[in-house]
Formats: structure tokens, sequence, C-alpha cells
């Protein structure tokens, strides 16, 4: 089992739409972050949570500690938002290391 | 503005070619990693730096080896190239201190035939 799984693999909505991804995690952490890649391969850190919630524009993540839950929201989605986006942690006993999940695959369609 | 800028987006190599893949950051960061992403298993480091000459395995360093003679460059070797190595390869860098956001590069897209 990885220590970080996320859902859905992939995400498929229309235009406008709310979305959702989620992250869980088994082991104790100091941070998580949320990324994005878009095709062609570049990552780019959206977020990093020890606690709470943040926003960024129409985006929104909220960090569950005691579930060792995260979600990712995206309001109003647009095509340019389509992308893999990829929970990291930081587990405490990992120095500087992140574990990856594998990502979630969104298109978004116009 | 935080750059790290690795040195091809594309490269095609030969089975048992030495390949060196560089990395440069321009942040003064004191750690960098390398990545490797492959479909279904998400990013897996192969060796990370937190310091000029200062290395630590990854979960994947098997036929891997690197270098950091200044802080700003950080390059990921394949000692003898194999098919089993064609992937996304990806460098990172960010501050010390346990809770700093990582910053990556475009990546590189390596093929070995």
């Amino acid at each position: 089992k990885n220590e970080v799984e996320q859902s859905p693999q992939n995400l498929t909505a229309q235009e406008g739409e709310f979305i959702t991804i989620n992250c869980s995690y088994s082991v104790g952490i100091s941070a998580l972050h949320w990324l994005q890649q878009h095709p062609g391969g570049g990552i780019v850190s959206l977020f990093m949570l020890s606690s709470g919630k943040k926003k960024h524009g129409r985006l929104i993540a909220t960090i569950n500690i005691q579930e060792k839950h995260s979600s990712l929201h995206i309001t109003a989605s647009h095509p340019r938002d389509s992308a893999v986006y990829i929970c990291a942690v930081r587990p405490n006993f990992g120095n500087e290391k992140l574990t990856f999940g594998t990502g979630t695959r969104l298109t978004i369609i116009p | 503005d935080v750059k790290v800028t690795q040195s091809s987006r594309y490269l095609v190599k030969r089975t048992g070619e030495k390949v060196f893949l560089e990395c440069v950051q321009d942040m003064d960061h004191e750690n960098m990693f390398w990545y490797r992403q492959d479909p279904g298993l998400g990013l897996r480091l192969i060796y990370f730096s937190y310091d000029v000459k200062m290395k630590e395995k990854g979960d994947i360093p098997e036929g891997y080896s690197v270098s950091r003679e200044k802080k700003e460059r950080f390059s990921l070797i394949l000692e003898s190239a194999s098919t089993n190595q064609t992937s996304m390869y990806l460098c990172a860098s960010s501050l010390a201190g346990g809770r700093q956001p990582q910053h990556f590069g475009d990546g590189t897209r390596l093929s070995i035939l």
C-alpha cells in the first residue's frame, strides 16, 4: 500500500464545475504539498499545508491532520486547469524528503 | 523569481553510454533533488543533496550517481545507461528547514535505445 493515495486517478468535467481531488496518507507528517504538472512536464507548487485551509484564486486546499486527509478544490473550473495534480507529504521522520502520490489527471471540457 | 534549469528537455542515448543530466538553480538553495517519474508510479527520489559535496541516497539510487561541486549545480550521472532508465527526470531545489516548498525544473525526457 502506498503511503500517499490520491483519488480519483482520472477526472473529466465540464467547464464551470466544482472539482474535488482527494489525498489520504498513512504516516505522521509535518507538511503536505499540492503540486500541478502541465503537459510537457514542468511542476509548480500550489500549496503547502500543515493545518486548516488555504486559498489562492479559484483553488482551495484543506487538511485534516487527525483523519490524515487533504482535499484540493477548484471552483468555476476552466480548460486551462487541465493538468495532473500531485499530493506530496513530508513525513515527520523524513528530514527534507517528500513522498508523492501518483497524481490525478484532470481534464476540463469546454 | 525562482528558476531551476535542466540542461535538456529531450535526450536520446544508447545502452552502455555514460549520461550526464545537469541542473542549475539561481536561488542559493541548500537542498537539491533528482527524481524520476514513470507512469503509475509517481515521482521517486533518486538522490538528494543538502550541501556542496554532500549527498544522500533516495529510494532508487541503483545505477545512478550524483555530483555537487558548487551550490547551484547538481548533476545526475547514469554510469552505464540501460533501457530501464528511460524515463522523465526532474530536478528540484529548496531552502533548508523542513517546511520549504520544492521548486522544480521542466524535466528531461530521456530515452535509452
